[in-house]
């Protein structure tokens, strides 16, 4: 399976913009570039996903590098409930079977 | 409202106890999902079912079992032969085979073997 990289961790002040990098190199045709965070003693929650094209929604944008070697979580204005790691993963293709694969992910820090 | 229940929120167990977590959604997903957390740790995946009376080991499936008789329901059994129980355990489900479409998490069941 594909492998994503993260920084381990990142710090940004309260409502200020963040942008939250991650590579992968090896991305297949048609992974789905996906990204989750986790607040402390919860469980992942779905942020945005993408395939080519950059997205947005109410919670984050996704900007996707045009080789899709790399790609960018953007959280327009930090607010300290924004305090979480945050994954980057790649959805496998259907002979791969369709499980997501975690890594250690970025841990962000907010400072108000 | 939709979405994925995990039951207890806190088990302790004693050494050498087989222990049930209890996974329900009500989300019409085909496919769950559990995974293990260690402190500090991504997230690795223990066993998951694409579809009702099937299910497949992950990367960590060892000491544990599953079964799948029901499409909402995926409880995991976490048995004696699991040398390191102790750990956050999350169970998840997404649409089978819709890669567009995100996983939805529980909010875990916090196992500590005393």
């Amino acid at each position: 399976d594909a492998k994503t990289t993260q920084p381990n961790s990142m710090e940004s002040n309260e409502e200020e913009p963040v942008h939250l990098p991650c590579n992968h190199s090896t991305i297949s045709g048609t992974d789905y570039i996906h990204w989750y965070r986790q607040l402390p003693s919860q469980g992942p929650e779905y942020v945005i996903h993408g395939l080519t094209s950059n997205v947005n929604n109410r919670m984050a944008s996704l900007a996707i590098a045009e080789d899709r070697k790399s790609s960018t979580l953007i959280l327009h204005r930090a607010t300290l409930r924004d305090a979480a790691v945050y994954y980057c993963i790649l959805r496998p293709k259907k002979s791969s079977g369709d499980k997501l694969t975690f890594g250690t992910g970025t841990r962000l820090a907010v400072r108000p | 409202d939709g979405g994925i229940t995990q039951s207890p929120k806190y088990l302790f167990r004693k050494e050498g106890q087989n222990v049930t977590l209890s996974c329900e959604q009500n989300l019409n997903h085909d496919a769950m999902y559990w995974y293990r957390q260690d402190p500090g740790q991504g997230l690795r995946l223990i066993y998951y079912s694409q579809i009702v009376n099937d299910f497949q080991k992950g990367d960590i499936a060892e000491g544990y079992s599953v079964s799948r008789e029901k499409k909402e329901s995926f409880p995991l059994t976490v048995t004696s032969a699991q040398k390191n129980p102790t750990a956050f355990y999350l169970c998840a489900s997404s649409m089978e085979g819709q890669r567009n479409y995100g996983y939805t998490f529980g909010s875990g069941t916090r196992l500590t073997v005393v």
